[in-house]
């Protein structure tokens, strides 16, 4: 079965620096892998997806990721922090249900981005 | 493009009262996802449909919660009777499931308080 791993449940960075965001995937297939972003009192949102047409995916504002398949991970990165990108954060695999083909996306526990200034 | 709606966006309401939570997802998308996030137990995944049909309620917490999706256009979530333990925030989500890369969409979710 597949299911995503998020390391840290909190990560505080300044606001310019670096922002990198952990997540391992496990999965029986090449996975299609997805970072989602929920702002406060809002709905998921799609930053970024893996599709297997390239291992390095840009997002929306800035955000980009890269698929290692020998270290199997996709984490997420922006090269400058700002204060609009304090969110939670969730890593998501896309999930085949044998029977019916129909698809789902497993979702990780999150990590909450704090940006201090 | 209206996106998936949902409605009503805010409910409260007492502990034994029957809850219907709506949905309507964006046109076209044949798949349909009820969540139910909360601090505690964070994002849950509670039912999915595809083509109207529910392909897994393994996530539904108990006999309490029953989901419908009559048409293409419309869903439903009722939790008869409610519980304070039920107090989250649900999400409904659609997405064209006939490709495993394709994302879904949230709607802006229904806080819901039972007191």
């Amino acid at each position: 079965a597949q299911s995503v791993t998020q390391l840290g449940s909190h990560v505080s960075v300044s606001e310019g620096a670096l922002v990198l965001l952990r997540c391992n995937y496990s999965s029986s297939v090449p996975p299609y892998l997805f970072w989602y972003v929920q702002y406060p009192n809002q709905g998921l949102q799609l930053l970024l997806k893996y599709t297997s047409a390239a291992t390095l995916v840009k997002g929306i504002n800035g955000f980009e990721a890269e698929f290692k398949k020998s270290e199997t991970s996709f984490h997420l990165t922006k090269p400058s922090a700002h204060m609009s990108d304090a969110a939670e954060y969730f890593c998501a695999v896309s999930d085949l249900d044998a029977y019916s083909s129909a698809s789902k996306i497993i979702f990780g526990s999150g990590t909450r981005l704090s940006i201090r200034p | 493009d209206a996106g998936v709606i949902q409605s009503p966006r805010h409910e409260v309401t007492e502990m034994g009262q029957e809850v219907t939570l709506r949905c309507k997802p964006i046109s076209g998308h044949n798949s349909l996802f009820w969540y139910r996030q909360t601090m505690m137990r964070g994002l849950e995944l509670l039912i999915y449909f595809n083509n109207n049909v529910p392909i897994d309620d393994s996530g539904m917490p108990e006999d309490r919660f029953s989901a419908k999706m009559p048409n293409a256009s419309f869903s439903t979530l009722k939790i008869q009777p409610s519980e304070p333990r039920d107090s989250a925030v649900y999400f409904c989500a659609s997405g064209d499931g006939t490709k495993s890369y394709n994302e879904q969409f949230f709607g802006p979710g229904t806080r819901l308080t039972v007191l």
